[in-house]
C-alpha cells in the first residue's frame, strides 16, 4: 500500500514568507507526527497529533509555526514570517493508535530559506 | 537539552566488519528504544526496537544491547555490508507521549 507521502519535495522561499507543507498519512494511520531535521542534525519533534484530542505542540519552536489535521487525515505544517533558521527538512509520520506503534516517515520536504 | 546522545558521529567499517554504535539516554521515564535507519533523501525506516525488560534483541545481523543501570543502549551490526551504509538514529520515547526523542545520528559507511 501506499506509504508516508509529503508535499512538496522541496521548497525555496524567502525570508518573511509564509510557507504550507503537506502529509498525507498511511490510511488508517490516526496518528500523525512532524519533526524536523537541519543539516548533519538528529530529527526535532515538533507537534503530534492523535485522533480527535488536542494536539501536542510541545515541540513547535516558535508561535511562527502552527499546524492542523483536517478530517483526522491529510495535515498541514504552516510556517509564518519564514527565517533562515526555519531551513531544514520537515519530515511526517503516522502510526496506528496505541504507544509504541512503529512510525512510518514520509520523504520530507527540503525548505529552503534564503 | 538533549535527552538522547549517540556516538560517534561517523564510523568507517570493512565489509565483513562489526559496526557499534551507542547512545545513552537522561530521563529514566523512557521505555521503548527504536532505532532507524535512514538513505539519503529517504525519510527514516524503524530497523529494530527494544523495550527495557530484555537487556538484548536480535533480529538477523542487527543486535541492540540494552543496560537500564547505565541508561544506555547499542546497536551492533554484525557482518556489515555496503548496503548498510546510511545514517543510524537512536531514539526514545514514554507512555506520556508517543514523540521519539533522537539521538544526533551516526553517519555509517561500510567499504568494500
Amino acid at each position: 500500500g501506499a506509504g508516508v507521502s509529503q508535499s512538496p519535495s522541496n521548497k525555496v522561499t524567502e525570508k518573511g514568507k509564509d510557507v504550507e507543507l503537506r502529509c498525507d498519512p498511511i490510511s488508517g494511520h490516526t496518528a500523525l507526527y512532524w519533526y524536523r531535521q537541519s543539516l548533519g542534525q538528529g530529527l526535532e519533534f515538533l507537534i503530534y497529533f492523535q485522533g480527535n484530542s488536542a494536539p501536542d505542540k510541545s515541540g513547535l519552536p516558535s508561535d511562527r509555526f502552527s499546524a492542523e489535521r483536517t478530517g483526522g487525515s491529510v495535515s498541514t505544517l504552516t510556517i509564518q514570517r519564514t527565517q533562515q533558521e526555519d531551513s531544514a527538512v520537515y519530515l511526517c509520520a503516522s502510526s496506528l493508535p496505541g504507544f509504541h506503534n512503529e512510525q512510518f516517515f514520509g520523504p520530507g520536504t527540503r525548505l529552503t530559506v534564503l | 537539552q538533549q535527552q538522547v546522545k549517540q556516538s560517534p558521529q561517523s564510523l568507517i567499517v570493512q565489509k565483513g566488519g562489526i559496526s557499534i554504535i551507542n547512545c545513552a539516554y537522561e530521563n529514566t521515564a523512557f521505555d521503548y528504544f527504536p532505532w532507524y535507519q535512514q538513505f539519503p533523501g529517504k525519510g527514516p525506516a524503524l530497523l529494530i526496537a527494544i523495550r527495557p525488560d530484555v537487556s538484548e534483541k536480535k533480529e538477523g545481523r542487527f543486535t541492540i544491547s540494552f543496560n537500564k543501570s547505565a541508561k544506555q543502549f547499542s546497536l551492533h551490526i554484525m557482518d556489515s555490508q555496503p548496503g548498510d551504509s546510511a545514517t543510524y538514529f537512536c531514539a526514545a520515547s514514554w507512555n506520556a507521549g508517543n514523540m521519539l526523542t533522537f539521538g544526533g545520528g551516526t553517519r555509517l559507511m561500510v567499504k568494500p
